[in-house]
């Protein structure tokens, strides 16, 4: 079994300023890591993801992420964030045997504050 | 274009009348799935699908049914819907696994049982 856990529901943040959104997992099995954005009233978008390799992943709208398997998170973070990045943010793990078995984080809310 | 697509978007129905939201997908994509979005508790898998006629539970699939008698299409039927399904539903499409491609999440549906 797996789970996600995305311990902040809400994020607010200044206009310019750096975030990170955190994201911890906890598998039995090594697995696929996923962020995913949603804007409102909208489903949801491919952000990146960490398949193997580089624990460093960049994605989309400036936005990376690190894998860190001692520490079994994959946080991600954007230097400078912009108000068109307020939206719904989702982690998501999948095991190797693929998307039917794929599980979503709670959710965090980021806020950007003009 | 690529896309998956719901039908309707938007839908308030009755306790115990039956309904049926489509789900459609134009990229050959042998796996589909759908998911419930409820706020605080992120999405969670209803049912999927691995190809034509092979179908399986999620997490949550009581009072739900699917069928996958075509290839593109994953319609999700509730035979007697209840307010506690009152949700937001998305479907989504891929090929099986992660390191074959994206999954893709069609825009969503609404839907408020009374």
């Amino acid at each position: 079994a797996q789970s996600v856990t995305q311990l902040d529901s809400q994020v607010p943040v200044f206009e310019e300023a750096p975030v990170e959104l955190r994201c911890n997992y906890s598998s039995s099995v090594s697995v696929y890591l996923f962020w995913y954005v949603q804007y409102p009233n909208q489903g949801l978008q491919l952000l990146l993801k960490y398949l193997s390799g580089s624990t460093l992943v960049k994605g989309i709208n400036g936005f990376e992420a690190e894998f860190n398997k001692s520490q079994t998170s994959f946080h991600l973070r954007k230097p400078s964030v912009h108000i068109s990045d307020t939206a719904e943010y989702f982690c998501a793990v999948i095991p190797p045997g693929g998307y039917q078995k794929v599980t979503f984080g709670t959710g965090t809310k980021l806020q950007v504050i003009p | 274009e690529a896309q998956v697509t719901q039908n309707p978007r938007y839908l308030i129905t009755v306790t115990g009348k039956k309904l049926t939201v489509t789900c459609s997908q134009n990229m050959n994509h042998e796996y589909m799935s759908w998911y419930r979005q409820d706020p605080g508790l992120g999405l969670r898998q209803i049912y999927y699908s691995m190809n034509v006629e092979v179908t399986d539970k999620g997490d949550v699939p009581e009072g739900y049914k699917v069928s996958r008698k075509e290839k593109r299409n994953f319609p999700l039927i509730l035979e007697s819907p209840s307010p506690n399904q009152t949700s937001l539903y998305f479907c989504a499409s891929s090929l099986w696994s992660p390191t074959q491609g994206t999954q893709y999440f069609g825009p969503g549906t609404r839907l408020l049982v009374l």
